[in-house]
This record gives C-alpha cells, sequence and structure tokens, in this order.
C-alpha cells in the first residue's frame, strides 16, 4: 500500500525560530493535506494543496505541493508556544474511482519559551 | 457552520463486548470517513461511506463495519473487541467524495 515517510519524527525548538517538516512517497498524490493535532483532539486542517508546484500560505505557514507529486514541506515561521502539537502530512490519491488519504506518522514540534 | 461531532468522547469497554460508535458530519457534508489511531500505527483509514453505500475499506478485520444514514450521520460498529481495538476513533466529513476531509474530535475507546 501507499506509506509516506514524515520526517523529523520530532522537533524541540525555541520560541521565534522556523521549523520546516516534509513528506515524501514512492507514490503520485493528487492532493496533500497538513494537519495538526493537538492532545485529546482530532487534527484541525491547516493547508490544503491541489496542484503540483503549488506554494500556499496560512499566515505563519507555508506548504509546497511537490512538482513531482510525491512529496510536500510544511514550513512555520516564527514559531511561538501555541504552535506545540503533532503536524500530519496526508496524501488524497484516486485509484479506480475511491479516494484514500494516506497519512504520514507525523512530527511532534515542542517549542520553548 | 458546527464541525464535525462525535459521540461518545470516552468509552470504557472489556472483552469481547461489542461497541458503537456516532458521527455527525458538517452540515451538508455527505462523504463520511473513519480512522483508528494509535501510538504505534497511526493514523489508519477503516472505510469511508457516502450516500449511505460504503465506497472504499480499509485493512481491517470483519469485526469492524459502519453504515451511513440518510442524512448523511453515521456509525461504526466494533464487535468482540479485543484489547488491541484501544485507539483513538477518528471521524471526518467532506462534501464530497475525494474532497478535503474535516476531522472531529474522536471517540477515546479503552478495551479492559
Amino acid at each position: 500500500g501507499q506509506q509516506l515517510n514524515q520526517s523529523p519524527q520530532s522537533m524541540f525548538i525555541q520560541e521565534g525560530e522556523d521549523v520546516s517538516m516534509n513528506c515524501t512517497s514512492s507514490s503520485i498524490f493528487n492532493t496533500w493535506l497538513w494537519y495538526k493535532q493537538e492532545p485529546g483532539e482530532g487534527p484541525v486542517l491547516l493547508i490544503a494543496l491541489y496542484k503540483a508546484g503549488e506554494l500556499t500560505s496560512n499566515g505563519r505557514l507555508t506548504a509546497q505541493f511537490g512538482i513531482t507529486r510525491k512529496d510536500s514541506f510544511l514550513n512555520i515561521s516564527a514559531s511561538i508556544p501555541s504552535d506545540v502539537g503533532i503536524y500530519f502530512c496526508a496524501g488524497l490519491a484516486v485509484d479506480s474511482g475511491y479516494s484514500t488519504l494516506t497519512f504520514g506518522k507525523g512530527t511532534m514540534l515542542l517549542v520553548s519559551p | 457552520k458546527a464541525g464535525v461531532t462525535q459521540t461518545p468522547r470516552y468509552l470504557i469497554k472489556t472483552r469481547g463486548q461489542q461497541v458503537t460508535l456516532s458521527c455527525s458530519p458538517i452540515s451538508g457534508h455527505r462523504s463520511v470517513s473513519w480512522y483508528q489511531q494509535t501510538p504505534g500505527q497511526g493514523l489508519q483509514f477503516l472505510f469511508e461511506y457516502f450516500s449511505e453505500t460504503q465506497r472504499n475499506k480499509g485493512n481491517f478485520p470483519g469485526r469492524f463495519s459502519g453504515r451511513q444514514f440518510s442524512n448523511s450521520r453515521s456509525e461504526m460498529n466494533v464487535s468482540t473487541l479485543e484489547l488491541g481495538d484501544s485507539a483513538l476513533y477518528l471521524c471526518a466529513s467532506s462534501f464530497q467524495e475525494r474532497d478535503t476531509q474535516y476531522f472531529g474530535p474522536g471517540t477515546r475507546l479503552t478495551v479492559l
């Protein structure tokens, strides 16, 4: 089945630093999504990318859909303590008319004030 | 617009019992997907429903089943619970198939 390799697994940074995380796959995806999950809650959609090469921002967050359609990255600029959480990438593929959302294992982000 | 709601939020069951979890999608959304999240396996796809029909199914045993009602609300059922079924069960809705999915808060199931 499809697999997403998400890295790094975890990051511990100082407030104000920039953060970068990425996902790669051996499969092609039609859509890349980035979610953030906080303890005890479901994932919250941060950014959705629909076209290869697309670069999209949401406040301090910027994400790109790789040109090969097999990778994506998420950058967070000027991190703040409330950025703490687990960030997941997800790829949506369409195969034989059915859609399947595959998730990476997540990047745990810790921000020190 | 209200988000995806899931009930109950927490559940404790014992091995061998069965459980039913409920999901109400965002108003107007017709597609509902279910996922199991565990520390070891991460987020794994269970199944997807659209217009009361199961459209896609993940690699889970037949003890896991679901259904969708005409108002797009969905339930999933797990029979003969095992310890390994302890997990956060997440429901996500989208306007239609292959659309961006929005998640509910999840139901935390603990099997003793």
